[in-house]
């Protein structure tokens, strides 16, 4: 079993929906990163989290660190939304690498 | 400000040959990390160097190693290039301390032909 494991794999939406990823983990971290990905490679780090919420534009991420949890929310889908979202886990363990989950194929459709 | 910066973006190599990647981190960041994404597969954890020093290293047979240098930028060699190398390679550098986040570069996409 992966430490990151990320849901759904793919998700296809229509401009305007909201979507929501979800991250589980299963070691003690000290913060967890939500990384988008777009086609050609270059990553954009969207959030750094150890506790509760954090909102930027139409993005929202939140974490339950007693349930290893965390969610991406992206309200108002847009196309250029489109991308690869990446849950990775800073955990104690590892110093101060990056464990990542396989990742979020987002569509969305205008 | 410059961001991570990443040199060359595309390199063929051919198997059994060296590469070597270069990154150039955020100015003030002390800590270069590199990861690789082959194809089809997650990002995984290949080396972090901070002040200079190899700190930690992932699961990657030796003839994956590299340097920092005093100016804090880093090189990735591969050496006896196999086929299995082809991949993305991303630098992140961040300030010590896992209480900073990461900034990466573009990737370097390295074919070995």
């Amino acid at each position: 079993k992966n430490e990151v494991e990320q849901s759904p794999q793919n998700l296809t939406a229509q401009e305007g929906e909201f979507i929501t990823i979800n991250c589980s983990y299963s070691v003690g971290i000290s913060a967890l990163h939500w990384l988008q990905q777009h086609p050609g490679g270059g990553i954009v780090s969207l959030f750094m989290l150890s506790s509760g919420k954090k909102k930027h534009g139409r993005l929202i991420a939140t974490i339950n660190i007693q349930e290893k949890h965390s969610s991406l929310h992206i309200t108002a889908s847009h196309p250029r939304d489109s991308a690869v979202y990446i849950c990775a886990v800073r955990s104690g363990t590892s110093g101060s690498r990056l464990t990542f989950g396989e990742g979020t194929q987002l569509t969305v459709n205008p | 400000e410059a961001g991570v910066t990443q040199s060359p973006t595309h390199l063929i190599k051919t198997r059994g040959q060296q590469a070597t990647l270069r990154c150039s981190p955020i100015s003030g960041h002390t800590s270069v990390y590199w990861y690789q994404q082959a194809l089809g597969l997650g990002l995984q954890f290949l080396l972090w160097y901070d002040e200079g020093e190899e700190r930690n290293r992932g699961n990657f047979p030796p003839r994956f190693s590299g340097r920092q240098f005093p100016n804090y930028s880093s090189e990735l060699n591969v050496n006896a290039l196999e086929l299995e190398d082809s991949a993305l390679y991303l630098c992140a550098s961040s300030l010590t301390g896992s209480r900073y986040g990461y900034t990466f570069g573009s990737g370097t996409r390295l074919t070995v032909v």
